[in-house]
């Protein structure tokens, strides 16, 4: 089955950039998704991505697709202590039902 | 607008019990989609629903069903508890079920413990 997976855990200081990476085994993938969660809290869209683009860019948030090498990355630009949270990358399923998440990658900034 | 609301927000429940867990979709949305999300993980699909019927169901026993209402509100419950199956339980709403432009919107989630 469809499998995503991303590193666990990104340290950055305030004011840097961030780049979060994710790679997905199934390459019918039509789009791609980034999410946000805060302790305690539901799931926050932060974007996606439709696998005919290579990038798209929305204000701090760049997203960066390789369908070749089946990669995509989340860059933060101007990384703030609010963006501290844990960030899943999800991709939609072949029937087009259901979100495949992977594990999250809890970004942490310092000042 | 009122985004994807879900009751109760925390639930204790023992080993054996039932739960039933509500979701209320975003206005004009009429697909609902539940995830559980164990702690430390991503979360993983167990049931969308669009017009009140099932157009998938993830890896999960028969133990989880679902249903959606006519106002597209959607229960999902679970019988027999197990201690695995303490979690946090997402509702995510989109406005169909075709998927592919269909974008999901995930409510706060009810936090579901079993002792």
């Amino acid at each position: 089955g469809e499998d995503v997976e991303q590193s666990l855990f990104l340290s950055v200081r305030e004011g840097d950039s961030s780049v979060i990476n994710c790679t997905y085994t199934d390459s019918s993938s039509t789009y791609l998704y980034w999410y946000k969660q805060e302790p305690g809290a539901g799931l926050q869209l932060l974007t996606y991505i439709f696998s005919n683009m290579d990038m798209k860019q929305d204000q701090r948030l760049t997203v960066l697709l390789n369908k070749k090498d089946k990669h995509l990355s989340l860059r933060i630009a101007d990384t703030q202590t609010g963006d501290s949270a844990i960030y899943f990358c999800a991709v939609l399923n072949q029937a087009g039902t259901a979100l495949i998440f992977g594990k999250g990658t809890t970004l942490s900034v310092s000042s | 607008d009122a985004g994807v609301t879900q009751s109760p927000t925390h639930l204790i429940k023992t080993r054996g019990q039932q739960v039933t867990l509500r979701c209320s979709p975003i206005s004009g949305h009429k697909s609902v989609s539940w995830y559980q999300q164990v702690l430390g993980q991503g979360p993983q699909f167990i049931f969308q629903y669009y017009e009140k019927e099932e157009r998938g169901r993830g890896n999960f026993p028969d133990r989880f069903s679902a249903r959606q209402f006519p106002n597209y509100s959607s229960e999902l419950n679970v019988n027999a508890l197990l201690l695995g199956d303490s979690a946090l339980y997402l509702c995510a709403s989109s406005l169909d079920a075709r998927g592919e432009v269909d974008t999901q919107y995930f409510g706060p989630g009810t936090r579901l413990t079993v002792l």
